[in-house]
């Protein structure tokens, strides 16, 4: 069974730096691209960084820059730095596997996601 | 960057109705469309990929059609149990969200 456990969520200030980490278990993680989605309180899903098999990393406009997207492949683990963090960041933040994991189709959809940890930027 | 449009963004329908829910995107995404469902407090749930494959485990009710730019959900008779917001997705370029459809039982 796919399982996706996110950590590392809190209160942080405006300016301030958060590292969020899915320990990631059920599948051959090393095969699979990873991502990180959002949804600010009561609104719609949106998507921010995606991490491919091989290691590259694509990011929205929005948190280009700021964030950083990684993997350890050795742990099944995902991350996302978030640095220069803005009340608009607030959200909960899912980590999701994507189902592409081959040369053809290195990413596709999101087919699993975990619970998602919460991010709340204030002073 | 791919724009998508999901509408109606509320629907409210009765037990055993056919609901449908139509997501337009911008340029042409060939299949590349996901549909997923979210209950209140819990992660999206995937139904739907590459426009008309639906996922294992899900009722055979729902169902999606459509490629290019113009996508359809559709909930043949409605169940209390699918109550619930559903979100188209574009993977063909990057990724993108439809806004959301809340969908309503009377």
């Amino acid at each position: 069974e796919v399982q996706l456990l996110e950590s590392g969520g809190g209160l942080v200030q405006p300016g301030g730096s958060l590292r969020l980490s899915c320990a990631a278990s059920g599948f051959n993680f090393g095969r699979y691209a990873m991502a990180w989605v959002r949804q600010a309180p009561g609104k719609g899903l949106e998507w921010v960084s995606t991490v491919t098999y091989l290691s590259n990393t694509y990011h929205a406009d929005f948190v280009r820059g700021r964030f950083t997207i990684s993997r350890d492949d050795s742990t099944n683990t995902l991350w996302l730095q978030m640095s220069s963090l803005r009340a608009d960041d607030t959200a909960l933040y899912y980590c999701a596997k994507d189902a592409g994991g081959t040369p053809e189709l290195p990413t596709r959809h999101f087919d699993h996601w975990g619970q998602g940890t919460l991010v709340t930027v204030s002073s | 960057d791919i724009q998508m449009t999901q509408s109606p963004s509320t629907l409210s329908a009765s037990v055993g109705d056919r609901v449908t829910v139509t997501c337009r995107v911008s340029q042409s995404i060939r299949t590349w469309l996901a549909w997923y469902q979210q209950k209140p407090g819990k992660a999206p749930n995937l139904l739907i990929s590459e426009a008309s494959t639906l996922e294992s485990g899900v009722p055979s009710r729902f169902s999606g059609s459509g490629s290019g730019t113009e996508f359809t959900l559709t909930i043949s008779n409605l169940q209390p149990e699918d109550s619930a917001t559903y979100y188209c997705h574009q993977y063909q370029s990057y990724w993108t969200f439809g806004q959301g459809t809340k969908v309503e039982i009377k």
